[in-house]
């Protein structure tokens, strides 16, 4: 069975730093790109960015640029997300999602498999 | 950046019904758009990809229409495990949106 694990909820203080992890099982990891997906509390869904396992090839959303970093670690076939110095507002669930898509042709297959999500708190 | 917005925002509805909605992108997208729905405090889940396929294991009472930068997600005959909120994304020059949502609840 396709899965994806994500580590397990956070609780941080503003200032510190994060990163939470998405492993995958199942299937060959490195053929599919993993994407993030931040919702925000009774908020809607919002695309941060995604990474290729096989080669590391990462793009971003414009507005999560700067302030998160996806990286990949092929060996351990896990995708992580960081950022460096949270606020207050960073306070979400954040999940991962398998990717798939002909993106030279503009043929998307949708975000298919997911995580089951990483419950992030923030205190000021 | 492309964006896309939903109509309606909510709606109400009675088990049995039809239900439809729509998401409208600022530009062409072709067909690269999908459909998810998500029940509270769970995961999404796909229910819909490239504009009118329909994902696996998926219901056929749901289906997905439309190109270019109008699209319709439809559920024949609401069901009660359907009450729920529907999200649609796009994708664009590798990068994605996804719709502000329609929650379709209880009349």
């Amino acid at each position: 069975e396709v899965q994806l694990v994500q580590s397990g909820a956070e609780v941080k203080m503003a200032g510190e730093s994060l990163k939470i992890s998405c492993t995958g099982s199942g299937y060959s990891f490195l053929s599919y790109w993993i994407g993030w997906v931040r919702q925000m509390p009774g908020k809607g869904l919002e695309w941060m960015g995604m990474i290729y396992l096989g080669d590391s090839d990462t793009r971003y959303n414009p507005s999560f640029q700067g302030q998160v970093t996806i990286s990949a670690d092929k060996s351990s076939s896990t995708a992580y997300l960081h950022r460096s110095s949270l606020e207050a507002s960073d306070t979400a669930m954040y999940y991962c999602a398998i990717t798939r898509g002909s993106w030279a042709l503009n043929y998307y297959y949708g975000m298919d498999v997911w995580g089951q999500g990483t419950t992030v708190t923030v205190s000021s | 950046a492309i964006q896309l917005t939903q109509s309606p925002s909510s709606l109400s509805a009675s088990v049995g019904d039809r239900v439809t909605i729509t998401c409208r992108a600022s530009q062409g997208i072709g067909t690269a758009l999908a459909w998810y729905q998500q029940k509270s405090g769970k995961t999404p889940k796909l229910l819909i990809y490239d504009a009118s396929s329909l994902q696996s294991g998926v219901p056929s009472r749901f289906s997905g229409s439309g190109s270019g930068t109008d699209f319709t997600l439809t559920i024949s005959s609401l069901q009660p495990e359907d009450f729920a909120t529907y999200y649609c994304q796009q994708f664009n020059n590798y990068l994605f949106t996804f719709g502000p949502g329609t929650k379709v609840d209880v009349k």
